[in-house]
């Protein structure tokens, strides 16, 4: 299993601003996956993060909105830039073993007002 | 591409009496993984089961166990003696063998309810 740290917990943010939220795996990594959960929705992927190339966001997710990082096997961030209420979120890291589960960090709430 | 449905919104099961969770999922891999998460309202994403599509015997841990019918492509998740701790949302799961390292694909989530 993986044990992953996630931070910050919750952010109040004001609109207009960008966040930066880190995730740190206990183990290496190859592929390090980054999901939304809007309030009463399920969980939608955002992006796939690998180590040394730069991230494949899915359909209505942009590079601009959410940039990505992945300096190492171990660690990643996902920036929420230029604020609008509409990314009060769970924001949600997670990292998947081979041929295993998908591991979560404990999610990010994101308040925007 | 695969896609997963949860049919059921809310459930709702009295303390100690058994419930079941309905999902399906559609894709055209003969090889994959399916999972039943929890997310209390703590918002943890947590690991009910899991279960291998090439395993015909289904999955238990504990008081929580799987009905796989791979042909129907259904995949139903059964909490016995259900305590108020049981009380989340959860979430059907597919995950493709395919590659090494490949996303989940959620369902819409049932939020369970234990009534004491």
């Amino acid at each position: 299993s993986a044990v992953i740290s996630q931070k910050p917990s919750r952010d109040i943010c004001q609109r207009g601003t960008s966040l930066t939220i880190q995730c740190q795996v206990d183990s290496q990594v190859t592929m390090m996956f980054w999901y939304r959960q809007q309030p009463g929705q399920s969980l939608t992927l955002i992006a796939t993060a690998n180590q040394g190339s730069e991230a494949t966001y899915e359909s209505g997710f942009v590079i601009d909105k959410f940039p990505i990082s992945r300096p190492n096997l171990t660690f990643s961030t996902l920036t929420v830039s230029n604020m609008s209420p509409e990314d009060s979120s769970i924001y949600l890291c997670s990292v998947a073993l081979p041929r295993g589960p998908q591991h979560f960090g404990d999610g990010t709430r994101l308040s925007i007002l | 591409a695969q896609t997963v449905t949860q049919s059921q919104p809310e459930m709702s099961v009295q303390e100690a009496e058994t419930v079941t969770l309905s999902c399906t999922y559609d894709t055209s891999e003969s090889d994959y993984y399916l999972f039943w998460y929890k997310q209390p309202p703590s918002r943890q994403m947590i690991l009910v089961i899991r279960q291998e599509a090439y395993k015909q015997q289904n999955a238990t841990e504990n008081r929580f166990s799987v009905n796989f019918q791979k042909a129907a492509k259904s995949f139903s998740l059964k909490i016995s003696d259900s305590q108020l701790g049981d009380a989340a949302m959860y979430f059907c799961a597919y995950r493709s063998t395919n590659s090494g390292n490949t996303p989940l694909v959620f369902g819409k989530g049932t939020r369970l309810s234990v009534i004491a």
